[in-house]
This record gives structure tokens, C-alpha cells and sequence, in this order.
């Protein structure tokens, strides 16, 4: 799991905090996406970067902000969360090009909103 | 549109016994199809994924999945169960043609019991 980082590992906040979750790819891929994880739901995913452009985005509230300052950074800012915002919250990345695209996840992080 | 179905939500099996975790899928053109596992409070490791080649791929700790076309499944299997192979598996898939992120399955739980 060293491939692709994530901190912290877990997160307890209040709704009306701010807070930042990060991520960090050593795999030298050009793709990064934001993916949650509920009990008992299917992975959601939220946000994809492919070479540092946002180029999905699955209809996810705007307390919920990416950010992608480089191909190997991935942030993903939080503010005023509600309470089933508590997740997991998964990064991954991929290399869009070849045969390959498996992507790579870090351990993720687990998000209580209090 | 992609899509990717696993029937069971659970699977037991003895330890020593022969698993399948099943696996179908749907899109327009030919398949990229992986397979996952995620072990309690850890991200998604990646099995092992079909491209093209032989229809039947190995993978990762024993593990190894058939590529049915005509049926358009992609079931994972293992010879001899180990109650470490506990998990929650997710089956991918993203259409060879395009760019798009892989689209995950619900995921099956797999109780290995001694």
C-alpha cells in the first residue's frame, strides 16, 4: 500500500468544521479519482483527475471540494459535512494509457462527521 | 453503459473447499474486467485483470478468474480456500474503447470458516 498514500487515516469532525483529506501517488500515474465507501452501499464515485483537469464529477454536494495540484497530489477539502457524509474515503490512481488502467487504492480514510 | 453484477452478497465456504465469487458484466464493446479485495479497514488491493489472451488469468495469492464471453462473466475461483482469503471481493469493468474509470460491482463477503 505504499503506492498510493492517504492521511490522515482517520477523521472525526463537526459540521462545521473545515478539514482537508489528502492523497499521494508514487506510482507515477496520470489519473487520481475520490471514491466513498458507506456500510452496506456500493463504491461511489465522486471525483476523477486525468492529468490534473477534473473530468467527472458524479453529482457530488459542493461541501465537497477536489483539488489536484499535480499529477502525484490529490486533495479533498471538507466543510460543513453532514452526518451520512461518515465514510471511508478512498483514493486511487491509474495510468490512462496502455493495456493496463488497474487502479491502485490507498488505505483509505475513515471519516466521522459528529 | 457499463455495469458490472454480483449476484451474492455473501459466500461461505469450508476451508480446504473450492470458491467461486460470481461475476457478470455489461458493456457495448469488448472488456477490461479486474477483480479486488479488501481486507477490514484497508483499501482495495488489485487480484488480478483480464485484457485479452487466455480466457482464464491467474492471480494474486492463488486466486485465478475465467473470461466467459458468451456468457459475459468473469468468476473469480480458487482451488483450496484459506480462512485469511476472508474478504469483501469487488469485480471492475471498463469498456476497451474510451477513457472511462472502471466501474465497480456491489462487492461479495467471503467467509472462509476452519
Amino acid at each position: 500500500e505504499t503506492g498510493v498514500t492517504q492521511t490522515p487515516r482517520h477523521l472525526v469532525m463537526g459540521m462545521t468544521n473545515k478539514k482537508s483529506l489528502k492523497c499521494e501517488q508514487h506510482l507515477g500515474h496520470n489519473a487520481m479519482y475520490w471514491y466513498k465507501q458507506s456500510a452496506k452501499k456500493p463504491l461511489e464515485l465522486m471525483f476523477v483527475y486525468s492529468l490534473e483537469e477534473r473530468v467527472e464529477n458524479n453529482s457530488v454536494p459542493s461541501r465537497f471540494s477536489p483539488e489536484c495540484p499535480n499529477s502525484s497530489h490529490l486533495f479533498l477539502h471538507l466543510h460543513t459535512l453532514q452526518p451520512e457524509d461518515s465514510a471511508l474515503y478512498l483514493c486511487a490512481s491509474s495510468q490512462l494509457a496502455g493495456d493496463s488502467y488497474e487502479q491502485y487504492f490507498g488505505p483509505g480514510t475513515r471519516l466521522t462527521v459528529t | 453503459a457499463q455495469s458490472v453484477a454480483q449476484p451474492e452478497d455473501q459466500v461461505n465456504v469450508a476451508e480446504g473447499n473450492p470458491l467461486t465469487v460470481k461475476c457478470t458484466y455489461s458493456v457495448s464493446g469488448n472488456p477490461y474486467l479486474f477483480w479486488y479485495v479488501q481486507y477490514p479497514n484497508r483499501g482495495l488491493q488489485f487480484l488480478l485483470k483480464y485484457i485479452t489472451g487466455d480466457n482464464l488469468v491467474k492471480g494474486s495469492y492463488g486466486f485465478e478468474a475465467e473470461f466467459n464471453k458468451s456468457q459475459t462473466s468473469f468468476h473469480l475461483k480458487k482451488p483450496s480456500a484459506l480462512v485469511s482469503d476472508s474478504a469483501l471481493y469487488f469485480c471492475a469493468v471498463r469498456d476497451k474503447s474510451g477513457n472511462t474509470p472502471l466501474v465497480f460491482g456491489k462487492g461479495t463477503r467471503l467467509s472462509v470458516i476452519a
